[in-house]
């Protein structure tokens, strides 16, 4: 059974730096075709890509949020990190990771975890 | 501004026939496989379509399908569990990003 879950703090300040882990089971990170994509969604609004790292260590990453993001996963754990860095309001969100298995990592995500609420707030 | 364009919303009594689209360019629609997500109320988005691939536990009466770069999402048989706003999502390759439409809600009359 595949599940995946968000976890990291409801409320961070503005400029401060948010630090989510989505914990994975049910698959693996280092098989081909397995990739994890962090999605956001802002209350009323519709989804938001924000990064994707690949089976095989690549990373991409919004390029209108490049510079704030940082990706890394360790498989051992079956944990992916999303680092985003100056939150602001604006940045307030349902934070979801996602994974994508098949031919290509550019595949409509086929699961998804349940989400984690976080909202910037001083 | 989105880069998949839904209609805002869309209504349908229970039993008609509705079709949702999504209409993109030849290089999100045109190049990959479209998804389709519903999202009662607050609940995580669920695809319920992969290109014209049900997932599993989905019901048949959902159908996916494609030309050119629009992609539609087809409900035959509408129950009133099908109230929900649906997106479509796509790779895109010339921003290197999964893309979302704004989303479409669907009204069960």
């Amino acid at each position: 059974q595949v599940t995946l879950r968000e976890s990291g703090p409801a409320v961070v300040r503005p400029t401060e730096t948010l630090t989510l882990t989505c914990t994975f089971s049910g698959f693996s990170l280092n098989s081909y075709g397995v990739c994890l994509s962090w999605i956001r969604q802002p209350p009323g609004k519709a989804p938001e890509w924000l990064a994707r790292i690949d089976w095989d260590d690549d990373k991409y990453y919004n390029t209108s949020l490049k510079t704030r993001l940082t990706l890394s996963k360790d498989t051992s754990k079956n944990q992916v990190v999303l680092k985003m860095t100056h939150m602001e309001s604006v940045d307030t969100a349902t934070y979801y990771c996602a994974r994508v298995e098949g031919n290509y990592c550019g595949a409509p995500p086929d699961k998804w975890g349940q989400g984690t609420l976080v909202t910037v707030s001083s | 501004q989105s880069a998949l364009t839904q209609e805002v919303s869309v209504s349908g009594t229970v039993g008609q026939r509705v079709t949702l689209s999504c209409t993109g360019a030849s290089h999100n629609i045109g190049s990959y496989t479209v998804g389709w997500y519903q999202q009662i109320s607050h609940d995580t988005p669920k695809p319920v379509m992969f290109g014209s691939s049900l997932p599993s536990g989905i019901p048949d009466r959902f159908s996916g399908s494609k030309s050119g770069t629009t992609a539609s999402l087809t409900i035959s048989g509408l129950q009133p569990e099908d109230e929900a706003t649906y997106y479509c999502s796509s790779w895109d390759y010339s921003v290197t990003a999964q893309v979302f439409g704004g989303g479409t809600k669907l009204t069960v009359l």
